[in-house]
């Protein structure tokens, strides 16, 4: 079982639609969960990050964490077709996951 | 801006040669990173550095090396490239102890490699 865990996609979503991407992660140790968002022939850049359990919100992006259930969610609001990109989630421990592909289309 | 280059976007070559790879940051900072990234598999650690002359090994080291003489300058090495070693490579630095905080990874724009 991989330590981090997540949906490949593709997802492909109208334009001002919400958007759910998700990971589940194994070990309990981890304590800082990241968002990266790989543009294509680009490498990953850090979108936001949470610390334990809660939320985080960033503008139109909120990033959520549940320990109990060891789920790491990202949420998109209002999705523009600059947000089509993949998305990786990752642990404090530099274990990523193996990304989600969103395709917001006008 | 951290600005973490690395010195070819494309490479093409043959089964047997040696290839390496070279990466450079700006920002002075301690730790850097060699991944590889594949459909389905995602970012796999090949090596990191946390300081000049200091390597670690990550999940897959096989088949690969690398070296840090200089702080701001890692290079990957393929002793004799394969036709399985074909795929995107990544190279990140992170100012930051890694262990238990958020130290971001910065990401150069990653080199293409295809073995033949």
């Amino acid at each position: 079982q991989k330590e981090v865990e997540q949906d490949p996609g593709p997802l492909s979503v109208p334009e001002g639609a919400i958007v759910s991407l998700n990971c589940t992660y194994s070990n309990s140790a981890f304590q800082y969960f990241m968002w990266y968002r790989q543009y294509s022939r680009k490498g990953p850049e850090l979108l936001m990050y949470t610390y334990s359990s809660g939320n985080k919100e960033d503008g139109r992006f909120t990033a959520q964490v549940d320990k109990s259930s060891k789920y790491i969610s990202l949420f998109i609001r209002d999705s523009q077709p600059s947000d089509s990109a993949t998305y990786l989630c990752a642990t404090d421990k530099l274990i990523f996951g193996t990304g989600t592909r969103l395709q917001v289309f006008p | 801006d951290v600005k973490v280059t690395q010195s070819s976007r494309y490479l093409v070559k043959r089964t047997g040669e040696k290839v390496f790879l070279e990466c450079v940051q700006d920002m002075d900072h301690e730790n850097m990173f060699w991944y590889r990234q594949d459909p389905g598999l995602g970012l796999r650690l090949i090596y990191f550095s946390y300081d000049v002359k200091m390597k670690e090994k990550g999940d897959i080291p096989e088949g690969y090396s690398v070296s840090r003489e200089k702080k701001e300058r890692f290079s990957l090495i393929l002793e004799s490239a394969s036709t399985n070693q074909t795929s995107m490579y990544l190279c990140a630095s992170s100012p930051l102890e890694l262990q238990g905080s958020t130290g971001e990874l910065f990401f150069g724009e990653g080199s293409r490699l295809t073995v033949l």
